[in-house]
């Protein structure tokens, strides 16, 4: 399968804990962002890297949460401290270098903090 | 800021007949819109985009949209329902021209297609 693949799946912690989920993009996509999505609601977006260059970071993301992609290849997303709020399912989308603004989005993590 | 409204929580059709999903939107500039669909657990997937030229849009499965720049509205269209149509239907936009590339989305609209 050569689309977006995020792990884990799914993700169940203690408030409190931190968690960190991982995403790998469609090889050769140099974009990729994070989403989080609550029940009822569409996608809202967090972050967004260009090759390993953290271009956009929502409001939405706060203190507790950090964003990696190294090499500009996969990415992290970690959350600290983790609070009942943030569960959710997070999700992952990349998109090629130039010519196509369509964003690929991957399976998702969804977390749920007890 | 931009946003992205769906009306309607659910659509019910029944198969055979033509089916539509409402999508209105509010940018500041011009409009980069997109409809993707979700079936249970499997992610979003990409159906059709506008971006510039034509304002009717083909995209996967049948499925086609308008572009209406004076109504500021996507609205997506099938001619024959399928049952397999029946998922969870999201309209999203970005502006043009800027160095965002952040997608807004709606809050998406459940379609069922009955037999």
């Amino acid at each position: 399968d050569t689309g977006v693949s995020q792990n884990p799946r799914h993700k169940i912690t203690k408030r409190g804990q931190n968690v960190t989920f991982r995403c790998d993009p469609i090889s050769e996509h140099n974009r990729l962002y994070w989403y989080r999505q609550t029940l009822g609601q569409g996608p809202e977006f967090l972050t967004y890297f260009q090759n390993e260059a953290q271009l956009e970071k929502s409001r939405l993301l706060s203190d507790r949460f950090s964003a990696e992609r190294p090499k500009g290849s996969f990415s992290t997303l970690e959350i600290q401290r983790t609070e009942q709020g943030d569960s959710a399912m997070y999700l992952c989308a990349s998109s090629p270098p130039q010519g196509s603004e369509t964003q690929y989005f991957g399976p998702g993590t969804r977390l749920l903090v007890l | 800021a931009q946003s992205v409204a769906q009306p309607e929580d659910q659509v019910n059709v029944a198969e055979g007949n033509p089916l539509t999903v409402k999508c209105t939107y509010s940018v500041s500039g011009n409009p980069y819109l997109f409809w993707y669909v979700q079936y249970p657990n499997r992610g979003l997937q990409f159906l059709l985009k506008y971006i510039t030229g034509d304002n009717l849009v083909k995209g996967s499965y049948g499925f086609e949209a308008e572009f209406n720049k004076s109504q500021t509205s996507f609205h997506l269209k099938k001619p024959s329902a399928l049952v397999s149509d029946s998922a969870l239907y999201s309209c999203a936009v970005r502006v043009l021209d800027t160095g965002r590339r952040a997608l807004t989305f709606g809050s998406g609209t459940r379609l069922q297609v009955q037999p």
